[in-house]
C-alpha cells in the first residue's frame, strides 16, 4: 500500500520559533510537493522538488524553506513561525510525468503558531 | 496562468439527492483533470480523472466529464449518502513539463444529512 507519511498530525509552536515539518514517502517518487490549505483557499504550493537537493519555489514560498537530502524524505522549514503561518499543511508525491498521474497525499500537519 | 474555479459551498443535501459540484478551468492546450475528496481527518485521495476531450471520469458512483468547449468537469452523484460527506476538490495538471504540479480549486465542503 503506497504511503506518504507526515511526522505530526498536530504541532503548537511560538512565534519566532523555527519549525520543521517532516514527509516521508515510501514510492520512490521523483516528486515530492508541499501544500498548505486554508478555508476558501483551497490548496495553495509552498515548494515542490523534482529530484535530490533539487528544489523550485511554487505560489507561496515567502517564510519557508525546504529540503531534500534523500529521495524519501523533504521536509519544510519555516524559519521564524509567525500567527499568519497557522495551517494545515500538506506533503505529497508523484512520478514526474505530464498526463494522468495522480499525486498521493499525506494526512496533513495542522499547525498552530501562538 | 492555469487555474481552477469551483463553485462556492457548503453543500448540503439529503440522502439520496443529486449532485453536481461545478468545476470550470483556465488552461493551454488539454491539461489532465481530476476530482480529489477529503474526508475528515484525512488527507486528499484521488476520486477520479480524465486526461482528454469527453473522457468521463468515475468511481464510488460520482462522475464527471472532461468538457474541452466549456472548460468544465463538474462531479455527479445520482444519489448521495451520509458517508460522501466531505470536502471535494478540482485540480488540474498542465499538459506541458513533466513536474507533475497539480493546482487545485478552493475546495466544496458537502453534508449529506440523513
Amino acid at each position: 500500500d503506497v504511503k506518504v507519511t507526515q511526522s505530526s498530525r498536530y504541532l503548537v509552536k511560538r512565534t519566532g520559533e523555527k519549525v520543521f515539518l517532516e514527509c516521508v514517502q515510501d514510492m520512490d517518487h521523483e516528486n515530492m510537493f508541499w501544500y498548505r490549505q486554508d478555508p476558501g483557499l483551497g490548496l495553495r504550493l509552498i515548494y515542490f522538488s523534482y529530484d535530490v537537493k533539487m528544489k523550485e519555489k511554487g505560489d507561496i514560498p515567502e517564510g519557508y524553506s525546504v529540503s531534500r537530502e534523500k529521495k524519501e524524505r523533504f521536509s519544510l522549514i519555516l524559519e521564524s513561525a509567525s500567527t499568519n503561518q497557522t495551517s494545515m499543511y500538506l506533503c505529497a508525491s508523484s512520478v514526474p510525468s505530464a498526463g494522468l498521474t495522480e499525486a498521493f497525499f499525506g494526512q496533513g500537519t495542522r499547525l498552530t503558531v501562538v | 496562468g492555469n487555474s481552477v474555479t469551483q463553485m462556492e459551498g457548503p453543500v448540503t443535501l439529503s440522502e439520496e439527492a443529486f449532485l453536481t459540484i461545478n468545476c470550470t478551468y483556465t488552461a493551454t492546450g488539454y491539461p489532465s483533470l481530476f476530482w480529489y475528496v477529503q474526508y475528515p481527518g484525512e488527507g486528499l485521495q484521488l476520486l477520479l480523472k480524465a486526461t482528454k476531450a469527453d473522457d468521463k471520469g468515475s468511481n464510488k458512483g460520482f462522475e464527471a466529464t472532461y468538457r474541452k468547449e466549456t472548460t468544465s468537469f463538474h462531479l455527479e452523484k445520482g444519489s448521495v449518502q451520509v458517508s460522501d460527506s466531505a470536502v471535494y476538490f478540482c485540480a488540474l495538471k498542465g499538459q506541458t513539463g513533466n513536474t507533475g504540479k497539480l493546482i487545485f480549486g478552493q475546495g466544496t465542503t458537502l453534508q449529506v444529512k440523513p
